[in-house]
C-alpha cells in the first residue's frame, strides 16, 4: 500500500525568505502523480504544484517549486519569497496513474509567516 | 465558474438521527470522492466514484454510505452519527486522465450533538 509521510507538524519562516517543507513517499509503482496543497484556514484545500513521475525536471511555479528524488522517494516543496498569504496547511499527496483514483495525503505541515 | 459546491456548510445533527451530506459539481469528472477530515489532520478517504462504479474504502464504517444518481451530485449519509463523526467533510472531483488534479468543495463542518 502507497503511503506519505511529512515529518514537519509545524514550520516557520520570516516574510521574504524561503523554506522548504519535506515529503516521502512509498510505493512499488514506476509511475505516479505527487502534488502539494494548500489549505488555508477555513478555507478550501487548492492544489500548489504537481509532479508526474515520469518527468526528470522538477515542476516550478511561480515562487514555489519541488525537488523530486525519484529513488529516494523524496518530495519537497520550497516556497521563495515567502508572503503572510502562504500561512496555511501544506499536504503532499500521491496517485497512481493506472488502476485506480485513489488521492492519498501525508499528515500535513502546518506553515506559520512571522511579518 | 467551473467549480465543486458542496451544501450545506455547518450541519448540526443530533446523535443517532440520520443525516446527508451533499456535493455537486460542474467539472464532469468522471471521479468523486468523499474524505472525513478531523483537526488539522490529513483527510482520510472514505469512498470514491469512478462514473458509477463505487469504490469503498476498507476501513470505512458501515455506518457511512454513498449515492451519485448522476455524474453532478454526490451524497454522504451518515446513518447513525455518533460523537466520533464529528469533523469536515471534503469532496472532491478528478478526471480520469489529464492532469489529475483533485478539485475540492468548501467542506461540511459536521457537528453531532
Amino acid at each position: 500500500a502507497q503511503t506519505v509521510t511529512q515529518s514537519q507538524p509545524e514550520m516557520s519562516v520570516q516574510e521574504a525568505e524561503t523554506v522548504t517543507l519535506s515529503c516521502t513517499y512509498d510505493t512499488s509503482e514506476s509511475d505516479y502523480y505527487l502534488f502539494w496543497y494548500k489549505q488555508p484556514p477555513s478555507r478550501q484545500m487548492i492544489l500548489v504544484i504537481r509532479q508526474e513521475a515520469y518527468k526528470q525536471q522538477n515542476a516550478t511555479e511561480n515562487r514555489f517549486s519541488v525537488n523530486f528524488q525519484k529513488a529516494a522517494k523524496s518530495f519537497s516543496l520550497k516556497i521563495s519569497d515567502s508572503q503572510l498569504g502562504d500561512a496555511a496547511m501544506y499536504f503532499c499527496a500521491y496517485r497512481r496513474t493506472t488502476g485506480g483514483f485513489k488521492t492519498i495525503f501525508g499528515a500535513g505541515t502546518r506553515l506559520f509567516v512571522k511579518a | 465558474d467551473a467549480m465543486v459546491i458542496q451544501n450545506p456548510r455547518y450541519q448540526v445533527t443530533q446523535f443517532g438521527k440520520p443525516v446527508t451530506l451533499s456535493c455537486s459539481q460542474t467539472l464532469n469528472h468522471n471521479v468523486m470522492y468523499w474524505y472525513q477530515q478531523k483537526s488539522s489532520q490529513a483527510p482520510k478517504l472514505l469512498f470514491h466514484y469512478y462514473d458509477k462504479d463505487f469504490n469503498n474504502e476498507a476501513d470505512t464504517p458501515d455506518n457511512f454510505q454513498s449515492r451519485r444518481p448522476n455524474t453532478s451530485f454526490c451524497f454522504l449519509d451518515i446513518r447513525s452519527p455518533g460523537l466520533g463523526d464529528a469533523a469536515m467533510y471534503l469532496c472532491a472531483t478528478s478526471n480520469r486522465g489529464g492532469n489529475a488534479e483533485a478539485f475540492f468543495g468548501q467542506g461540511t463542518r459536521l457537528t453531532v450533538v
